[in-house]
C-alpha cells in the first residue's frame, strides 16, 4: 500500500533553515508528481509547492516562494523541501502529498503522509 | 488572486440529516479543477470528490458533489456519526496555484 513518512521537523530560530524528506513506498514514485501541504496549528490547509513527476517543474505558492525549494530523488523514493529564511507564519505541520494520476500536473491529492511540525520561534 | 470562500463557518447538524456546504470561486475556471477532503482531529485530510462530481474510490455514495464556474456544492445526505469533521474544497488546476477554502467545521448538534 501507499506510504509516506515524512521527517525532519523540529524547532528552528527565525531566519533558520530546515530540510524535510518524505520517504514514499508503495507505488512507482517517478511516475506521479508531488506536493507540500502545510496546516499551522487550528488553521486549515495550504498548498505549499508542487514538483513534477520527473522533477522538471515546481511551482511554490506566493508565501514561499523564493525561500523554499522543493526537489525529489527518484532513485531514493523521497521528496524534499529545502527552507530557508523562516519564519514565525511557516509553524505548521507540513504533509507530503502524491497526486492523483500518473504524470499528472495538478494539486489533486490522493494520499497524503502523517505529517512533520515544524516550529519557527526565538 | 484566486480565492475560495466556504460557508458556513460551522454547521450544526443532527445525524440523520442532510448537510450542504458551499464553495464559491472569486472568479470563474474550469470546474474539472475542484476537489473536496475531509480532515478528520489528529488525522491528514482524505479526498472525497474531485472534477466537482467525482466520488473518490471507496467514498460512500452519500457524499456527493456539484456545481460549476463561481459556486460548488458539497452534499451529505444521512449523516452518520463518522461524517463529523472539517471539510475543504480545493482548486488543483489548470493554473499552478493549487488554493484550498479555509474549512467548513461540521459539528453534532
Amino acid at each position: 500500500q501507499v506510504q509516506l513518512v515524512e521527517s525532519g521537523g523540529g524547532v528552528v530560530q527565525p531566519g533558520g533553515s530546515l530540510r524535510l524528506s518524505c520517504a514514499a513506498s508503495g507505488f512507482t514514485f517517478s511516475n506521479y508528481g508531488m506536493n507540500w501541504v502545510r496546516q499551522a496549528p487550528g488553521r486549515g490547509l495550504e498548498w505549499v509547492a508542487f514538483i513534477r513527476y520527473e522533477g522538471s517543474n515546481q511551482y511554490y505558492a506566493d508565501s514561499v516562494r523564493g525561500r523554499f525549494t522543493i526537489s525529489r530523488d527518484n532513485s531514493r523514493n523521497t521528496l524534499y523541501l529545502q527552507m530557508n529564511s523562516l519564519r514565525d507564519e511557516d509553524t505548521a505541520v507540513y504533509y507530503c502529498a502524491k497526486v492523483l494520476g500518473k504524470m499528472a500536473t495538478m494539486g489533486l491529492v490522493d494520499y497524503w503522509g502523517q505529517g512533520t511540525l515544524v516550529t519557527v520561534s526565538s | 488572486e484566486f480565492v475560495l470562500t466556504q460557508s458556513p463557518g460551522t454547521l450544526s447538524l443532527s445525524p440523520g440529516e442532510r448537510a450542504t456546504l458551499s464553495c464559491r470561486a472569486s472568479h470563474s475556471y474550469s470546474s474539472n479543477y475542484l476537489a473536496w477532503y475531509q480532515q478528520k482531529p489528529g488525522q491528514a485530510p482524505s479526498l472525497l470528490i474531485f472534477a466537482a462530481s467525482s466520488r473518490a474510490t471507496g467514498i460512500p455514495d452519500r457524499f456527493n458533489g456539484s456545481g460549476s464556474g463561481t459556486d460548488f456544492t458539497l452534499t451529505i445526505t444521512r449523516l452518520e456519526p463518522e461524517d463529523f469533521a472539517v471539510y475543504y474544497c480545493q482548486q488543483y488546476g489548470p493554473s499552478p496555484m493549487y488554493t484550498f477554502g479555509q474549512g467548513t467545521k461540521l459539528e453534532i448538534k
